[in-house]
């Protein structure tokens, strides 16, 4: 009864790397969404996905990009980190109806 | 605009006491509402969610109101323990639009021995 599953758990990267955060879920929901955490502040949306084949922009996407592998996964990607992106970022799925509506256990990432 | 503010930002209680939070919406239109917690360095965890028509729900010594009609719900915690300390945050879900789960910036609450 895994539910979502995140890793890495943590990631130190240097300006300018590249890294893939990888979310899977085993409870068979159609939509996941990916967050981010930064102190004081609520958890804002970086990208979601509706349903297999299908991605959009949340609130802060930029420097982001989005992959729906299949039903089960879906990674979060930095083409370049910066410092900005030093974070705390959560993935969650939803059967859509609000109800079940479940979080991974989060990546913190720093980049310096 | 669509908002979810909590209050307090963050409180301190002892052991054994009871303590209540509070959460405002602007939110619609309106599915549920739902309170998480979350421990430090851990993904949030579903507490109680309730709809329009509910207006109490517990779960174990966590208590959730919901008054729809002022957009106001709260949680009570009772008999406080020391595992009770987390962020507890208000989520709001919406029936359509864009952005359906709206988040508060939550609570933080320590409770001391």
């Amino acid at each position: 009864n895994a539910g979502v599953t995140q890793t890495p758990k943590f990631q130190v990267l240097k300006t300018g790397q590249s890294m893939t955060l990888q979310c899977a879920q085993d409870m068979n929901h159609n939509s996941m969404y990916w967050y981010r955490q930064d102190p004081g502040m609520g958890l804002r949306l970086i990208y979601y996905s509706a349903s297999e084949g299908t991605t959009d922009k949340g609130e802060v996407p930029n420097g982001y990009n989005v992959s729906r592998l299949n039903k089960r996964e879906f990674s979060l990607r930095l083409e370049s980190a910066a410092p900005s992106q030093t974070s705390v970022y959560f993935c969650a799925s939803s059967d859509g109806t609000g109800f079940g509506y479940t979080f991974g256990s989060g990546t913190r990432l720093t980049v310096v | 605009k669509n908002q979810v503010e909590q209050s307090p930002q963050s409180l301190i209680i002892l052991e054994g006491k009871n303590c209540t939070l509070q959460c405002n919406y602007t939110v619609s239109p309106f599915s549920n509402l739902r309170w998480y917690k979350q421990d430090t360095g851990r993904g949030p965890v579903s507490l109680t969610i309730m709809t329009f028509s509910e207006n109490t729900k517990s779960n174990g010594r966590y208590t959730a109101t919901l008054d729809a009609d002022t957009k106001q719900s709260s949680l009570h915690i009772t008999a406080s323990q020391l595992s009770d300390s987390a962020s507890y945050i208000c989520v709001v879900n919406r029936l359509s639009g864009t952005y359906k789960y709206i988040f508060g910036t939550g609570t933080r609450l320590k409770v001391l021995a």
